[in-house]
């Protein structure tokens, strides 16, 4: 198993554009979870999808939104591009979403560049 | 609101000398506390988590709920084990969601 995908690698995009970054879980993992990850900082919980149901979300704007599709793969889609959206955008799988002690598995991560 | 705190962004230490990464956390629940780590050119992944009690490549983690800590301890770092760290912790409440902290840079000197 190649463990948890997502495309593209890299991503360049000039403020007021739409981005869509894609993510494919582990096989049999039916959690997909979304990170934003500023350079210097660590890892910001924006969403999380269980079964194609959200689970949860953070603190991000109604800018960010996503989905998880029947195959469980899930995309992450963020309209009106602002400059600090510009960050790794890391996407982690899990077999559970309601067990606090299920570890998540990250993917390599999709740098975003708005400029 | 959950947080979590790294004070330290960089420690340097030479080789065969203990290093210990602190983390300390703010929640008035039971959390699950873990540690991540990020090599050069490789995705975050799991290093310990505070339930398993176990030790994964010499370091260890106690959790002090009292002084609301998970520093990351090992007694003689190795140049392999310069790397990202970052604490991270979950509301059983919450499922599996996970609340970083900044990280800390570790560099291991020969």
């Amino acid at each position: 198993d190649a463990g948890v995908t997502q495309s593209p690698t890299h991503l360049i995009k000039t403020r007021g554009q739409q981005v869509t970054l894609r993510c494919s879980p582990i096989s049999g993992h039916k959690s997909v979870s979304w990170y934003q990850q500023v350079l210097g900082q660590g890892p910001q919980f924006i969403f999380q999808y269980y079964e194609k149901e959200e689970r949860g979300r953070g603190n991000f704007p109604d800018r960010f939104s996503a989905r998880q599709f029947p195959n469980y793969s899930s995309e992450l889609n963020v309209n009106a591009l602002l400059l600090g959206d510009s960050a790794l955008y890391l996407c982690a799988s899990s077999g559970l979403a309601g067990v606090s002690t299920d570890t998540q598995y990250f993917g390599p991560g999709t740098r975003l560049t708005v400029l | 609101a959950q947080r979590v705190t790294q004070p330290e962004k960089l420690l340097s230490v030479f080789k065969g000398a203990p290093v210990e990464l602190k983390c300390n956390y703010s929640y008035s629940g039971s959390p699950e506390l873990f540690w991540y780590v990020q090599y050069s050119r490789q995705r975050l992944q799991l290093l310990l988590r505070h339930i398993s009690r176990e030790s994964i490549k010499g370091f260890t983690a106690d959790l002090n709920k009292g002084e609301t800590s998970f520093h990351l301890k090992k007694p003689f770092a190795q140049e392999e084990d310069s790397a990202m760290y970052y604490c991270a912790l979950s509301r059983k409440a919450a499922g599996n969601k996970l609340t970083f902290g900044g990280g800390t840079r570790v560099l291991v000197k020969p």
